[in-house]
């Protein structure tokens, strides 16, 4: 089974719009975190926004913030103003403290396009 | 700021040639992993190091070698590279404090003709 499913390949959204790139994960573990990176076409993965499983309030990060729901397995990232920078992948990926040596498993990404 | 640097942007070399990608980092951290990228499957862990001369395998470890005899610099080795090899590579580091996050470096794109 997939831990960490992005169901989204693509995503189009205007200037200055707000957008939610989907993340639903699998684990057993109790404890664990949730990262999502964003990856320009210049290829270097840039980290953007991080949340435990024990944290109560969801993380923010400037324009990006995390929509954690726990019960539903679910951490989708919001980006709110979209700016045309903004047009790059987006990965979600999950690290399960009983894996060790921080593990992270990748999702698929998806690929957000901003338009004027 | 933290620097994760690699040898190559891109990489060209032929069908059982021996290929070393190196990485280098600056803020002495204990973790670095190496991983390959492809197309509609995103990032999978190849190898990583919590420490100098240590390493552990990840998920897809086969075909491939690393070395870590120093803090910064670990190496991803293809002892005899193959077409399914071609990839984009990505190094990774971080501190051993398991909330932080990994910091990449700008990867290699690598073909194997």
């Amino acid at each position: 089974a997939q831990k960490i499913t992005q169901t989204q390949p693509g995503m189009f959204v205007q200037e200055k719009e707000a957008v939610t790139l989907d993340c639903t994960y699998d684990t057993s573990d109790p404890s664990y975190g949730l990262f999502w990176y964003k990856q320009p076409s210049s290829g270097e993965m840039i980290f953007l926004i991080y949340q435990g499983s024990y944290d109560q309030q969801n993380a923010t990060e400037g324009r990006y913030s995390l929509n954690f729901q726990k019960a539903r397995k679910s951490a989708n990232l919001v980006i709110s103003a979209s700016q045309l920078g903004d047009s790059a992948m987006y990965f979600c990926a999950m690290r399960e403290r009983g894996a060790g040596f921080q593990k992270l498993v990748f999702g698929t990404g998806t690929r957000l396009l901003v338009s004027p | 700021d933290v620097k994760v640097t690699q040898s190559s942007r891109y990489l060209v070399k032929r069908t059982g040639e021996k290929v070393f990608l190196e990485c280098v980092q600056d803020m002495d951290h204990e973790n670095m992993f190496w991983y390959r990228q492809d197309p509609g499957l995103g990032l999978r862990l190849i190898y990583f190091s919590y420490d100098v001369k240590m390493k552990e395998k990840g998920d897809i470890p086969e075909g491939y070698s690393v070395s870590r005899e120093k803090k910064e610099r670990f190496s991803l080795i293809l002892e005899s590279a193959s077409t399914n090899q071609t990839s984009m590579y990505l190094c990774a580091s971080s501190l051993l404090a398991r909330d932080n996050e990994q910091f990449f470096g700008p990867g290699t794109r690598l073909t194997v003709l």
